[in-house]
């Protein structure tokens, strides 16, 4: 069974801090994938990489950055945080092709 | 942009009742469409997915439709169970130019026993 893992399940920061989110995958998925989940707006992508050292923005990409230095390691970095990114985050992981991602449990992420 | 839309927002029935979730695509490159359940306070887990070669697929109690000329898909739960209660996400994506999934706003469905 796939195990996605994202080292924390809630986060507590203050605003301007930089911070980073974990996410490994244990199925030597090529693509990993970076959401955040906000009540009715469903699940927005941040950004998503396709092999290591590749990365892609997705629909808000703004005030994030990533780094994939290893295939089964996609981290998710706040350059200063903000309130407004106050949120759920999901990372993924899938193969290529017309294959579903799975899904780690989630950070909940209170920036204060 | 590409966009999906997903209808309703909420959605309640009884215990035994069947229910049904529709979303819209706007990317006519996209030919596979995964859903996800999402029980609370736990990850999104893919229910069934459909491509676009297939216009119907069944699995239990569970079936999805699509149509590609209108650019619709819509999930079915048949008998439903206090155990479906969840969030639903239907998404969309395209084979081509990356590996961009578009989903859905999301669907709560409460299943009353």
């Amino acid at each position: 069974d796939v195990k996605v893992t994202q080292s924390s399940r809630y986060l507590v920061k203050r605003t301007g801090e930089k911070v980073f989110l974990e996410c490994v995958q244990d199925m030597d998925h090529e693509n990993m994938f970076w959401y955040r989940q906000d009540p009715g707006l469903g699940l927005r992508l941040i950004y998503f990489s396709y092999d290591v050292k590749m990365k892609e923005k997705g629909d808000i990409p703004e005030g994030y950055s990533v780094s994939r230095e290893k295939k089964e390691r996609f981290s998710l970095i706040l350059e200063s945080a903000s309130t407004n990114q106050t949120s759920m985050y999901l990372c993924a992981s899938s193969t290529p092709g017309d294959q579903p991602q799975h899904f780690g449990d989630g950070t909940r992420l209170s920036i204060l | 942009g590409e966009n999906v839309e997903q209808h309703p927002s909420t959605l309640s029935v009884q215990e035994g009742d069947s229910a049904v979730i529709k979303c819209t695509y706007s990317d006519s490159a996209s030919n596979y469409f995964p859903w996800y359940k999402q029980e609370l306070g736990k990850r999104p887990q893919l229910i069934i997915d459909i491509r676009s070669n297939v216009g119907e697929k069944k699995d239990q109690r569970i079936a999805v439709t699509l149509n590609k000329t209108a650019k619709h898909f819509s999930l079915h739960i048949t008998e439903t169970q206090p155990e479906d209660s969840a969030v639903y996400f239907c998404a969309a994506r395209r084979n081509t130019g990356g590996f961009k999934t578009i989903f859905g706003a999301g669907t709560r469905l409460f299943v009353k026993a």
